[in-house]
């Protein structure tokens, strides 16, 4: 069964940290992963996006990992704003998969003052 | 680019009552949408794919009389929640593919329902 798990499932930092989301997954056959950000009341807004030959992406102060033979993926905040409080979910695409996407629990963070 | 709108972006209703909800690629023509539904603190559900001019494909556990999914064109598709009631209470939200570039999946903004 295709599963993403991801870690951890809430955390707080301070304005300015640093930090790092965990997602394990078991889609097979693999196609894509991607992070997506969703506000509270907004729909997901993507982040990066990659295949199995690529293992780091940026966007901007984010910066996602991929390790396609460990099945896992992190997402690195770096200088956290106020503006990243959000829930970030790891979604796995699968071939052939008919274009469902298999989506992770979230990471709600919370960045305090 | 590749924006997709929903309107309303929040609803009440009365139950019994139906509620239609519109998801439109703005920029783009989607061959696909999906429609997903979001309770609070958890992750989205997928309810059903639709592609333009066929009949939707629903999710086990998804009721098709209940939850009417119209795509007439390749920029427009619909839900109609039919004789809602509480429990349909929930956060919808559409995503749209044009098939190009890992059929990447563009999310709408969602739409807050809320039966009384």
């Amino acid at each position: 069964k295709n599963q993403v798990e991801q870690s951890p499932q809430s955390l707080i930092i301070l304005e300015g940290k640093n930090c790092t989301l965990q997602c394990n997954y078991t889609v097979s056959p693999f196609s894509n992963l991607r992070w997506y950000k969703q506000d509270t009341g907004r729909g997901p807004v993507s982040l990066t996006i990659m295949t199995f030959s690529e293992n780091t992406k940026s966007n901007g102060r984010y910066t996602a990992t991929l390790d396609a033979d460990t099945k896992q993926s992190s997402l690195h905040i770096t200088a956290s704003q106020l503006s990243d409080s959000a829930s970030y979910i790891c979604v796995v695409s699968a071939i052939a998969a008919g274009n469902k996407l298999t989506f992770g629990g979230g990471t709600r963070v919370l960045v305090k003052p | 680019g590749a924006v997709v709108s929903q309107h309303p972006s929040w609803v009440i209703c009365k139950s019994g009552t139906s509620v239609k909800i519109e998801c439109r690629s703005l920029d783009f023509q989607a061959t696909t949408m999906f429609w997903y539904r979001q309770f609070p603190k958890q992750s989205l559900m997928l309810m059903a794919t639709s592609n333009e001019g066929s009949k939707a494909t629903y999710e086990q556990g998804v009721e098709k009389d209940k939850f009417l999914i119209n795509h007439a064109s390749l920029t427009l598709s619909t839900l109609t929640v039919t004789s809602a009631h509480p429990e349909d209470s929930s956060f919808y939200i559409c995503s749209a593919t044009s098939g190009r570039a890992f059929n990447e999946q563009f999310f709408g903004p969602g739409t807050r329902l809320t039966v009384l």
